[in-house]
């Protein structure tokens, strides 16, 4: 039973390119999460995703950074445009999401991140 | 705006003694508070997690204990073993829609053989 997925693992850009994250959920979850590490900091919620819905993004900066969950394939997590302050730790996870009524909590899984370098 | 606090950066224990991890939030909103752990270059892995209308949650070596009255819960390691060293994130969360952990910034155990 695999878990959660994440590729690269480590990612170098100059500054002005363009990141992809890519993320595959654990078998059976349908819902995920991007969340962001600076150095020295906790976790910091970015963006949640379903299948082809965008549920919350509250978390993402207002510009260059864009998601997608698309009905194939892996969820992306998009940097255009990349500056130094980009540089950090992203983690992907992944749940069966709220069950409605709600009747249990559902915990999240995380995946091994990705480490973003702008150079 | 810090919701969820560690305010220990870093804590160091005797093997086979009690690791007590402290965090304290601010939102009486939530609803759930888990702990995760994390080793360097790995993703946080989930420990144990407790709902907001209990006041204590066992599963092995791990207890979490809740304070709503004083916002406050921790994590308590025992007996500790060396591999227990690792970041201790608490976490929190709302059932509003979904799950949006707002996480503490971390608490680093030693555990010395």
């Amino acid at each position: 039973n695999a878990g959660v997925m994440q590729n690269p693992r480590h990612l170098v850009r100059r500054r002005g390119q363009e990141a992809r994250l890519r993320c595959s959920p654990m078998k059976g979850h349908s819902h995920v999460y991007w969340y962001r590490q600076l150095p020295e900091e906790g976790l910091k919620f970015m963006v949640y995703l379903q299948k082809e819905n965008i549920i919350d993004e509250s978390g993402m900066p207002k510009e260059r950074f864009s998601a997608e969950f698309p009905k194939e394939g892996p969820s992306i997590l998009r940097i255009q445009q990349v500056v130094r302050g980009d540089s950090a730790a992203y983690f992907c996870a992944s749940s069966p999401g709220v069950t409605f009524p709600y009747s249990s909590y559902n915990e999240q899984f995380f995946g091994p991140g990705t480490r973003l370098t702008v150079l | 705006d810090q919701q969820v606090k560690q305010n220990s950066p870093s804590l160091s224990v005797q093997e086979g003694r009690i690791s007590i991890l402290n965090c304290d939030y601010t939102n009486s909103m939530f609803d759930y508070f888990l702990w995760y752990k994390k080793y360097p270059a790995e993703g946080p892995t989930f420990l144990i997690s407790i709902s907001s209308i209990k006041d204590k949650n066992e599963d092995g070596r791990f207890t979490v204990f809740l304070n709503k009255s004083a916002k406050h819960l921790s994590l308590h390691i025992v007996p500790s073993q060396p591999g227990d060293s690792a970041v201790y994130f608490c976490a929190a969360d709302t059932l509003e829609y979904g799950n949006k952990l707002v996480f503490g910034a971390g608490t680093i155990l030693r555990v010395k053989s």
